[in-house]
């Protein structure tokens, strides 16, 4: 069965470090996202990614974060200084169709710890 | 306020036994879905309900919607121990593409053998 897979796993920074995060979406989907969840909070929306460009960005989403879909199967996120709490569990996720149809493939989520 | 609060926080339950949890909402929604989290895992989906739906059944699950009382239930018939996870409402608010979920706090959900 089709998988959104993300890597890295796991990984450890030290604060003001850019981090990239990787994502490989389900083939021929179309929406692309980034949520987070703190550790022992809830899942937060960052950014959604359509026909090459963002069209949803939250408040969380600030001029430290980007995303880029660099050729036609990565989808990344890049956080360019991170920040202690920016640790969290990152989740990337895709969908076929686009709000309306709503179902989201989510991957098993890269963890972030910044120290 | 938040959107999409669910209860109770937690819940425990001997296998066989069915389980209920309850989301509530505040803005007008799209669609709302459920989806489940095992500890340290990504996020499931595990169905979605329509706005114009009332009800909508996938397996065990059972998934009912009020729009006039903004709220939702999921119900897991005959529980098994390996159903045993975090469960999430979500809301789609909508855009103009792209879907913007707004998750809950979800309910941990324990089977016990």
């Amino acid at each position: 069965e089709p998988e959104v897979t993300q890597t890295p796993s796991h990984q450890v920074t030290q604060m003001g470090q850019e981090v990239i995060l990787r994502c490989v979406p389900i083939s021929n989907h179309l929406y692309f996202y980034w949520y987070r969840q703190i550790l022992g909070q809830k899942v937060e929306f960052l950014v959604s990614f359509y026909n090459n460009e963002i069209s949803e960005k939250s408040e969380i989403f600030d001029d430290q974060f980007s995303v880029e879909r660099p050729d036609g199967s990565n989808f990344t996120l890049k956080i360019r200084s991170t920040k202690l709490e920016d640790s969290a569990m990152y989740f990337c996720a895709s969908s076929e169709l686009d709000w309306f149809a709503g179902e989201l493939f989510f991957g098993e989520g890269s963890r972030l710890t910044v120290l | 306020s938040q959107q999409g609060e669910e209860d109770p926080q937690a819940l425990s339950i001997q296998e066989g036994e069915n389980a209920t949890m309850n989301c509530s909402y505040k803005t007008s929604i799209n669609n709302l879905q459920w989806y489940r989290q095992n500890s340290g895992r990504g996020l499931v989906h595990l169905i979605l309900i329509r706005s114009n739906e009332r009800e909508k059944h996938s397996g065990r699950l059972r998934v009912t919607l009020d729009t006039s009382k903004k709220s939702s239930s999921l119900l897991i018939t005959a529980s098994r121990a390996a159903d045993t996870a975090s469960y999430f409402c979500a809301t789609d608010v909508g855009g103009t593409s792209g879907s913007r979920l707004t998750f809950g706090e979800g309910t941990q959900l324990t089977v016990n053998p």
